[in-house]
């Protein structure tokens, strides 16, 4: 089946430092890419929406600037926490949909997540 | 906006034991429905899905039947096995995916041998 890959699985590092996540799609190309944000005990917060070769669609109360997204191809998209502080901890996944013959009931698929710390 | 509301956790099995979690939502016009498995320390698998009214979603040994009555997607399995100890996601999506997913807040279930 279709494989999202993330990476790094698990990131730790200084406050302020940036940190890019990485979303690959194996098998498939990836036209549209999603991020999320899980915090401890709650579910998955749509973060924004990427389509490859253009803007991110960001939800409503996320910092663009903040979490710079690009996804520059059709199997990579990223993830950067600019300027990352304490408040910034928290479980980021993506997910990816891909090219077919019948695009409305494709699911998305889920990369492992990245658990990213800061100090 | 769409919500997905699912039953808190965490739930305690034993080996063998009748399983159901509780899901409604509310959308409007006719969303698809999924339930989605999160193992600790990895992301989502899509576990089941139902694309419309009275459509049985299954795999695994769990079910889950799209009740647009009652606006519930609740997901059964007759007997969970300890390795079914994971976080369960209801979500719905307008666009069958393709659209952005509404999740539900997570029911973590653990079952004990």
């Amino acid at each position: 089946g279709a494989v999202v890959s993330q990476h790094p699985s698990r990131v730790i590092c200084k406050s302020g430092t940036s940190v890019k996540i990485e979303c690959r799609s194996l098998d498939f190309q990836a036209t549209t890419m999603f991020w999320y944000r899980q915090f401890p005990k709650k579910s998955l917060m749509l973060m924004a929406t990427s389509n490859e070769g253009s803007k991110a669609t960001y939800e409503q109360g996320v910092e663009k600037d903040k979490f710079l997204i690009n996804h520059a191809s059709l199997t990579l998209s990223t993830l950067t926490v600019t300027s990352a502080h304490p408040e910034d901890s928290s479980f980021y996944i993506c997910s990816a949909i891909g090219e077919g013959k019948t695009r409305s009931n494709q699911p998305q698929h889920f990369g492992d997540g990245t658990r990213l710390s800061i100090l | 906006g769409d919500s997905v509301t699912q039953m808190e956790g965490p739930v305690t099995l034993s080996e063998e034991a009748f399983l159901t979690i509780n899901c409604t939502y509310t959308a409007t016009g006719y969303p698809s429905l999924f339930w989605y498995v999160q193992y600790p320390g990895e992301g989502l698998q899509l576990l089941l899905k139902a694309t419309k009214a009275d459509d049985k979603g299954s795999n695994k040994g769990f079910e889950a039947t799209y009740r647009k009555e009652t606006t519930s997607f609740h997901l059964e399995k007759g007997s969970v096995q300890v390795s079914d100890s994971a976080v369960y996601f209801c979500a719905l999506s307008q666009g069958g995916g393709y659209q952005k997913v509404t999740f539900g807040t997570g029911t973590k279930l653990q079952v004990i041998p």
